[in-house]
């Protein structure tokens, strides 16, 4: 158990609609990564939240988007969703203080139907 | 930019054989270098890292030197075991700028009794 949680497990929905993924981070962990898993894509990286701010972006497609909270939990939000948006979605955690050493949840599986 | 090339799989081998995964790297400066190991149905975990040219990372029979003068990161184990079975990710992460993690296509690996 890596201590990241991720809710939920497994989403099924329809294209068009708008899901929210929510990950909380290990105790103490102030830095939140999101990764997409894909069979095609393998597994990429979408976006990076310390303390609450963005602080990199990489292929995250305009219609997703994501927030940090005060709490420092995180919600990853897709909308519009495609058929090619169906992933593993992984949330990472990390205390930025030691060599970069990053803690993953168990994932949300996104099917879209 | 930062690329990691991952030994093609899938890889099959018997209970008790020795096992190679290659890895290789593209990154500026010294990254930190890690492989992650995912099991089926599960989120990925830290398998070893390496923070520094020679370091040798190792966890549960495995081992992977970081050898800066021919860019590679190779796993190797001395004898595999049923349970070894997954998908074996490399991935780097560089020492300055943004923090992500950037991983290899992954290796699925079965190890048959």
């Amino acid at each position: 158990d890596s201590g990241v949680t991720q809710t939920p497990k497994h989403l099924i929905t329809a294209t068009g609609q708008r899901v929210t993924l929510r990950c909380s981070p290990r105790s103490g962990d102030l830095s939140v990564y999101w990764y997409q898993q894909s069979l095609d894509q393998g597994l990429q990286f979408l976006i990076h939240y310390y303390n609450g701010e963005e602080r990199a972006k990489g292929n995250i497609l305009e219609r997703f988007s994501a927030q940090q909270f005060p709490d420092l939990h995180s919600e990853l939000n897709l909308s519009s969703l495609e058929l090619g948006d169906s992933a593993l979605y992984f949330c990472a955690s990390s205390d930025r203080r030691g060599v970069g050493e990053q803690f993953f949840g168990p994932g949300t599986r996104l099917t879209v139907l | 930019g930062n690329s990691v090339t991952q030994m093609e799989g899938p890889v099959t081998l018997s209970e008790e054989a020795f096992l190679t995964i290659n890895c290789t790297y593209t990154a500026t400066g010294y990254p930190s270098l890690f492989w992650y190991v995912q099991y089926p149905g599960e989120g990925l975990q830290l398998l070893l890292k390496a923070t520094k040219a020679d370091d040798k990372g190792s966890n549960k029979g495995f081992e992977a030197t970081y050898r800066k003068e021919t860019t590679s990161f190779h796993l190797e184990k001395g004898s595999v075991q049923v349970s070894d079975s997954a998908v074996y990710f490399c991935a780097l992460k560089p020492i300055f700028g943004n923090e992500k993690l950037t991983f290899g296509t992954g290796t699925r690996l079965t190890i048959i009794p």
